[in-house]
């Protein structure tokens, strides 16, 4: 079956960086896309960006553009989500998700990672 | 500021329908499908509605979406304790070189 199995909660300071993977599995990993997409207490979801793990090209959302970093390792199957310049406004759950199919420009999310929570405070 | 527009709660007592709307524009529900999510408490979404209007194994068939022009709906009939959740709807936005568009999210109420 399929599994996204994310790392555990972070607790950061105001300008640090914080890397989350997520780590695949009951399939083959080159196949799909990942997406990533967060959710801040209390708010809506919002999406950071994806990543091709098939040669590692991403797309960003333009609001994190020049702060986030997706990379993939394909010897674990592990897909990795580097937000830097953190700010208090980042704190948030950070959620990994898998289309049900095999293309890029489509939001049918048939399997999440069990969520990140990133607490950014000084 | 999301762009998909969802009102931001409905309610409904026991057995009743609840309806909950979805509005966007030309480049996101009007070229691509709508899915649909439900979120309970402390949990990740859940997929409850795909391409405008299928449902996942294992949804009840009281969850039913459709979509029309740049607007897509998303059903409950029947209503029942355990449908109290959040509720949102996303698609494919072909602009800015592609993203996802989600609304904002409906936090449904059972009375």
């Amino acid at each position: 079956q399929v599994q996204l199995v994310q790392s555990g909660a972070e607790v950061k300071k105001p300008g640090a960086s914080v890397k989350v993977s997520c780590k695949a599995s009951g399939y083959t990993f080159n196949s799909y896309f990942i997406h990533w997409v967060r959710q801040a207490p209390g708010q809506g979801l919002e999406w950071m960006g994806i990543i091709n793990p098939s040669g590692g090209s991403t797309v960003y959302a333009q609001k994190f553009q020049g702060r986030v970093t997706m990379t993939r390792d394909t010897s674990t199957s592990t897909v990795y989500m580097e937000l830097s310049s953190l700010r208090s406004e980042d704190t948030a759950v950070y959620y990994c998700a898998r289309p049900g199919i095999a293309v890029a420009g489509t939001t049918q999310f048939n399997y999440w990672g069990q969520g990140t929570l990133v607490t950014v405070s000084s | 500021q999301s762009v998909l527009t969802q009102p931001p709660s409905a309610s409904g007592t026991p057995g009743q329908r609840v309806t909950i709307s979805c509005s966007g524009s030309r480049s996101n529900i009007g070229s691509n499908t709508v899915n649909w999510y439900q979120q309970l408490p402390g949990t990740a979404p859940k997929l409850l509605i795909y391409n405008n209007y299928q449902r996942p194994s294992g949804v009840p068939d009281r969850f039913s979406g459709s979509k029309s022009g740049t607007s897509a709906s998303l059903a409950i009939s029947g209503l029942q304790s355990e449908d109290e959740a959040d509720y949102y709807c996303a698609a494919w936005d072909d602009s800015l070189n592609g993203h996802v568009a989600f609304g904002g999210g409906t936090k449904v109420t059972v009375l």
